[in-house]
C-alpha cells in the first residue's frame, strides 16, 4: 500500500505486505530528515533518519528515500506488522535555523 | 538510560489556576525542547534551549513560561490558560542544536477549563 502527497491522512495495508509512506517536504535548505512513529497516548519515537547528502538509508525493515529534486521524502516498512499501526510524521531540520519541523502525518492501520 | 520522563501525565486546570509541567532527561543531552501537539496534528514547536539558554521562543503566548534549571531538567510554568490550549504537551531533547535526532517524552495531557 502506498499513501500519495500530504493530503492522504490513512493508509491502510494488509498484514505482511509492504507500506510506502510518502512526504512532501517544503524547504530546500532542509538538510536532515526524520521519520517518527505515535502510537496513541504515547510521545514519537524515532524511525530512522537520512542526511541530505544521502539519498537511501537502510534500517531494520525500514528504508528511508530522499529525492531532493522534487523534496520528496518515503517511509518503506517491509512485511508490514500489527504492530506497525500507528501515525507516522516525517520532520525536516532546516539548515540555520535549528529547529524540526514536522509533516501533517500519516495515520497506518494494519488489517488482518 | 534513554528516557525523556514527563509529568504528571495528565492535568485539568481552570483557567485562573496556576501548574507547572515537568521534564526530565539524563542521557547528557544539551538541548531541550517543549512542543505542543492538538489532536490528530503533528506536534508545534514552542521553545527550545541550548546549553541551559532559551535559544528559540516559537512567538509563544506569555501565560506560558519556561524554565531550565540544570541540564537534566526542563519546566513549562502555566498561568491564565485559555481552553484552547488544550493539548498534549511533549518534552525533548537532544545530543546537540543542529541536525540531531530528538527523543520525545510521553507528554502531559492537558485539559482547561
Amino acid at each position: 500500500g502506498e499513501s500519495v502527497g500530504l493530503h492522504l491522512p490513512t493508509l491502510s495495508v494488509q498484514e505482511g505486505d509492504n507500506s510506502i509512506i510518502n512526504c512532501a517536504y517544503s524547504n530546500s535548505a532542509s538538510d536532515y530528515f526524520i521519520w517518527y512513529k505515535q502510537e496513541s497516548g504515547k510521545g514519537p519515537q524515532f524511525i530512522i533518519d537520512i542526511r541530505s547528502n544521502m539519498d537511501k538509508r537502510q534500517g531494520q525493515r525500514v528504508t528511508v528515500l530522499l529525492n531532493k529534486t522534487v523534496k520528496h521524502l518515503s517511509l518503506q516498512i517491509a512485511a508490514t506488522q500489527p504492530g506497525d499501526s500507528a501515525v507516522y510524521f516525517c520532520a525536516e531540520n532546516i539548515q540555520g535555523a535549528q529547529k524540526l519541523v514536522f509533516g501533517q502525518g500519516t495515520r497506518l492501520t494494519i488489517n488482518p | 538510560d534513554t528516557e525523556v520522563t514527563q509529568t504528571p501525565k495528565h492535568l485539568v486546570m481552570g483557567m485562573t489556576n496556576k501548574k507547572s509541567l515537568k521534564c526530565e532527561q539524563h542521557m547528557g543531552h544539551r538541548a531541550m525542547y517543549w512542543y505542543k501537539q492538538k489532536a490528530k496534528k503533528p506536534p508545534e514547536l514552542m521553545f527550545v534551549y541550548s546549553y541551559e539558554k532559551l535559544s528559540i521562543n516559537e512567538s509563544v503566548p506569555s501565560r506560558f513560561s519556561p524554565e531550565c534549571p540544570n541540564s537534566s531538567l526542563l519546566n513549562l510554568h502555566l498561568h491564565a490558560l485559555q481552553p484552547e490550549d488544550s493539548a498534549l504537551y511533549l518534552c525533548a531533547s537532544s545530543q546537540g542544536l543542529a541536525n540531531e535526532k530528538l527523543f520525545f517524552g510521553s507528554g502531559t495531557q492537558l485539559s482547561v477549563l
